[in-house]
């Protein structure tokens, strides 16, 4: 198994531009999430999905957009950024919730 | 020392030693309680959970200590060796089923040499 994986490592992006941070999973989990990490700072969950076409908010969904179209992939938008989303973004999968497995991260400079 | 505001909090130990990680959890109603280990440039690794039912729970050099009366969990690593240098995190679950985990702000473990 693959685990949790993510793509891009590290992005660049100008004020305005939008782009699509992937995750994927290959363990058949049921519940998928994604959190920011700000330096010096735990992670902040942004959105999560319990299952396929079942989307929720977390903690900061400001700006953030999400679907769950399958199992596997849950796939994070921004439509519009901004210098404040600077920051690296984890996405997890667990099954039911508990232990959940994290991937390596994306890495997002906004300027 | 201990630093606050935008800097984690430091724990230095001697490598042998025994270290003890402490976390002040916020939500009463939380049932299931998880510790991390973050490397830098990685995500975070699970290391040992305990549910609320529970006041203590034993791993492999861990242990996880909970004070549901006070709202505090602990996380015990015996024999500290230089590859447990990290961030550490708790994380907290209520018992609803949206599943979301509520992290701390994390605590850096240095074990010198």
């Amino acid at each position: 198994n693959a685990g949790v994986t993510q793509t891009p490592k590290f992005q660049v992006l100008k004020t305005g531009q939008s782009m699509t941070l992937q995750c994927a999973q290959d363990m058949n989990h049921e519940y998928m999430s994604w959190y920011r990490q700000d330096p010096g700072m735990g992670l902040r969950l942004i959105h999560y999905s319990v299952g396929a076409g079942i989307t929720d908010q977390g903690e900061v969904p400001n700006g953030y957009n999400v679907s769950r179209s399958t199992t596997e992939d849950f796939p994070l938008r921004l439509l519009s950024a901004a210098p404040s989303q600077t920051s690296v973004y984890f996405c997890a999968s667990s099954y039911r919730g508990k232990t959940q497995y994290f991937g390596p991260g994306t890495r997002l400079l906004v300027l | 020392g201990e630093s606050v505001g935008l800097h984690l909090p430091t724990l230095s130990v001697q490598e042998g030693d025994n270290s003890i990680i402490n976390c002040a959890y916020s939500n009463s109603a939380s049932d299931y309680f998880i510790w991390y280990k973050q490397e830098s440039g990685k995500g975070p690794q699970f290391i040992i959970d305990i549910r609320s039912n529970m006041d203590k729970r034993q791993g492999q050099r861990v242990t996880v200590l909970l004070n549901k009366t006070v709202k505090h969990l602990s996380l015990q690593i015996a024999a500290t060796q230089p590859g447990d240098s990290a961030v550490y995190f708790c994380a907290e679950m209520g018992m609803d089923s949206s599943y979301k985990l509520i992290f701390g702000s994390g605590t850096r473990l240095l074990v010198r040499p």
